[in-house]
């Protein structure tokens, strides 16, 4: 069975950090690109991230450019975001996302997410 | 960036209905638009990628059209299961990719 599994939400204040982990199995990790999600509490999906599995190339959303980074270990098949200089419009759900191989270049595999809220 | 936007906002329709979602994009994205569906509270779902392929296990009540700029999900016979929020979602511009704002289907 193909997962991709989450962890790492939390409550965390404004100002400061954390890290997100999204654990794949079931697949051969390191020939797919992983790509992280948000969804606002009431809201619609926004793309946050993205990163080839080889993890020479690594992408971000303009609203999180500079505070977020993007990585991966094959080791241990799973893709990390850390998450810096948190703000209020950070809450949100988080999700991990495969690329499939022949979707041409749709999700085709979603964790079931991991919430973050932050709040003073 | 390339916007999509999604009509309706919000549909209320009866089982058994064949209802049409739209998703206009801002400039020509060929065929590189995506369908998911989201379930209250559970991870988006693949449904249509390519325009109008048809992700394996959905099924073929669901179908997309379109190319350039406008695009389609018709669900040809609502059934109850199906009662959930709709986005469509770019990839013309991968890796830097943008989703419509959602069509939320809500049973009459």
């Amino acid at each position: 069975q193909v997962h991709l599994v989450e962890s790492g939400g939390g409550v965390v204040q404004p100002g400061r950090s954390l890290t997100l982990s999204c654990a794949a199995s079931g697949f051969t990790f390191n020939t797919y690109a992983i790509h992280w999600v948000r969804q606002a509490p009431g809201k619609g999906l926004e793309w946050v991230s993205g990163i080839w599995s080889h993890g020479t190339n690594k992408y971000y959303a303009e609203s999180v450019r500079g505070r977020f980074t993007i990585s991966g270990d094959n080791s241990k098949n799973t893709v990390y975001l850390q998450m810096n200089s948190l703000r209020v419009e950070d809450t949100a759900v988080y999700y991990c996302a495969r690329v499939g191989l022949r979707t041409v270049w749709a999700f085709d595999v979603w964790g079931q997410g991991t919430m973050v809220t932050v709040s003073s | 960036d390339i916007q999509l936007t999604q009509s309706p906002s919000f549909l209320s329709a009866s089982v058994g209905d064949r209802v049409t979602l739209t998703c206009r994009a801002s400039q020509n994205i060929s065929t590189y638009l995506v369908w998911y569906q989201q379930g209250p509270g559970r991870a988006p779902t693949l449904l249509i990628y390519d325009a109008s392929k048809l992700q394996g296990g959905v099924p073929s009540r669901f179908s997309g059209s379109g190319s350039g700029t406008e695009f389609t999900l018709t669900i040809s016979s609502l059934q109850p299961e199906d009662f959930a929020t709709y986005y469509c979602h770019q990839v013309n511009s991968y890796p830097l990719i943008t989703f419509g704002g959602g069509t939320k289907l809500e049973m009459k």
